[in-house]
């Protein structure tokens, strides 16, 4: 039963347009959200996150929402530059991030056309 | 400098045998991860180890044993390899209670 869903595979987007990737949860205990972002032959690399207690955290161009009564996230991308194309993978967590298990959602591959 | 590195980057090997993966990290982290993506793209949790002591193990067989001989390295050994084992392999870690947790390059491992 996965926990953390993505249900988009793929996103392609214009260049200097708004990347908006989707991730739905169904653990309720999940206090802490993050946004990895994986090339190929590489391992994930922290993007952004955020806590239960917040609804919004912004990092440059990169920005995560969170809605709590929907258990779902998303990770907004503006402006969109192609090397932003990779896949982007949404984790959860229960005790704030701090017990180390991460449940992955299956990654959404997003392709940024110049 | 390499923060998470793991050998080999490519694993070939033939059922039943013993393989090992090795990780190291420079990152003066004191909890290091493996996780397991399979076929499918899912990213799971295997283990956890906190300075040298194992904290997680998510229902992995036994065939998989986890080693720490010091806090900045956590080698995988899987014994008797089976098809189901071809996946890539990812190596983590970070500090205690930390949030962000920093991944190695990944071994694929190939089962024939």
């Amino acid at each position: 039963d996965q926990q953390v869903k993505q249900n988009s595979p793929s996103l392609s987007v214009q260049e200097g347009r708004i990347s908006i990737l989707n991730c739905d949860y169904t653990n309720s205990m999940f206090d802490y959200f993050l946004w990895y972002k994986k090339y190929p032959a590489e391992g994930p690399t922290f993007l952004i996150s955020i806590s239960s207690i917040k609804d919004k955290n912004e990092d440059g161009r990169f920005t995560v929402f969170l809605n709590k009564s929907a258990k779902h996230l998303s990770l907004h991308i503006v402006p969109s530059q192609p090397g932003d194309s990779a896949v982007y993978f949404c984790a959860a967590s229960e005790g704030g991030g701090s017990q180390g298990n991460l449940i992955f959602g299956k990654g959404t591959k997003l392709s940024v056309k110049p | 400098d390499t923060a998470v590195s793991q050998t080999p980057k490519y694993l070939v090997t033939q059922m039943g045998n013993d393989k090992s993966i090795k990780c190291e990290q420079n990152l003066g982290h004191d909890t290091m991860y493996w996780y397991k993506q399979d076929s499918k793209k899912f990213l799971k949790i295997m283990f956890s180890y906190n300075n040298k002591e194992l904290i997680i193990n998510e229902t992995v067989p036994n065939r998989f044993s986890p080693k720490s001989p010091d806090k900045a390295h956590l080698n995988l050994h899987i014994n008797s390899l089976e098809l189901g084992d071809s996946a890539v392999y990812f190596c983590a870690s970070s500090h205690t209670g930390g949030n962000e947790q920093f991944f190695g390059p990944g071994t694929r491992l190939t089962v024939l």
